[in-house]
């Protein structure tokens, strides 16, 4: 069973700094690896899509790395803004289609 | 193009009462997904379809959750006798691989 761990839990900085929120998860078979982020009360949005096959996957402010052989990804936010405050979820997936959720990074930034 | 639906977005009943979720993907997906998210278990996957037909249902919790996917536009989760501890709040998703899966707004649900 995947098991997939976001560290840290929660995040709280200045506007304007550069955020590192990191996943890790114990099967490295995955098949491609997703990140969203969830705003409180609504569903998921996704942010990007990394191939196994892809070192990196880059989307406007958004930077995702992936080092399937050891288990991690991580997901870079350059130049942080108020409206970034939202919990970003890391999912992998196997050849079967399916997902597997951390916990989340609960991210604040602050005006 | 309209992302994924699902209806009601809050629903509220009694303990013991049936509860319909459903769902309508986003036009062209062949993979539908209902998930489940609870602060103690996080997001869990339910059960998935492939052309509309259930390809695993091994995290479906017990015999009171059911679900279907009449054609390729609807699916709904059924619920039946609803229990407290039930709550949670249901997400569906769509995809047609290798793209991302899209999520719907969930549907809050209390069991009183």
């Amino acid at each position: 069973k995947q098991e997939v761990t976001q560290i840290p839990a929660a995040l709280s900085v200045p506007e304007g700094e550069n955020l590192v929120l990191n996943c890790s998860f114990t099967d490295s078979a995955i098949y491609n690896l997703q990140w969203f982020r969830q705003d409180p009360g609504k569903g998921l949005t996704s942010l990007l899509l990394i191939q196994s096959s892809q070192r990196e996957q880059t989307s406007g402010r958004l930077n995702a790395s992936l080092d399937k052989s050891s288990g991690r990804s991580t997901l870079y936010i350059a130049a942080s803004q108020p409206g970034d405050s939202a919990t970003y979820l890391c999912a992998p997936r196997m050849d079967d289609y399916k997902l597997s959720f951390g916990a989340g990074t609960t991210v604040t930034v602050r005006a | 193009d309209a992302g994924v639906i699902q209806s009601p977005r809050h629903e509220v009943t009694e303990m013991g009462q049936e509860v319909t979720l459903r769902c309508k993907p986003i036009s062209g997906h062949d993979y539908l997904f209902w998930y489940r998210q609870t602060m103690m278990r996080g997001l869990e996957l339910l059960i998935y379809f492939n052309n509309n037909v259930p390809i695993d249902d091994s995290g479906m919790p017990e015999d009171r959750f059911s679900a279907k996917m009449p054609n390729a536009s609807f699916s709904t989760l059924k619920i039946q006798p609803s229990e407290p501890r039930d709550s949670a709040v249901y997400f569906c998703a769509s995809t047609s691989p290798p793209r991302p899966q899209h999520f719907g707004d969930g549907t809050r649900l209390s069991i009183l």
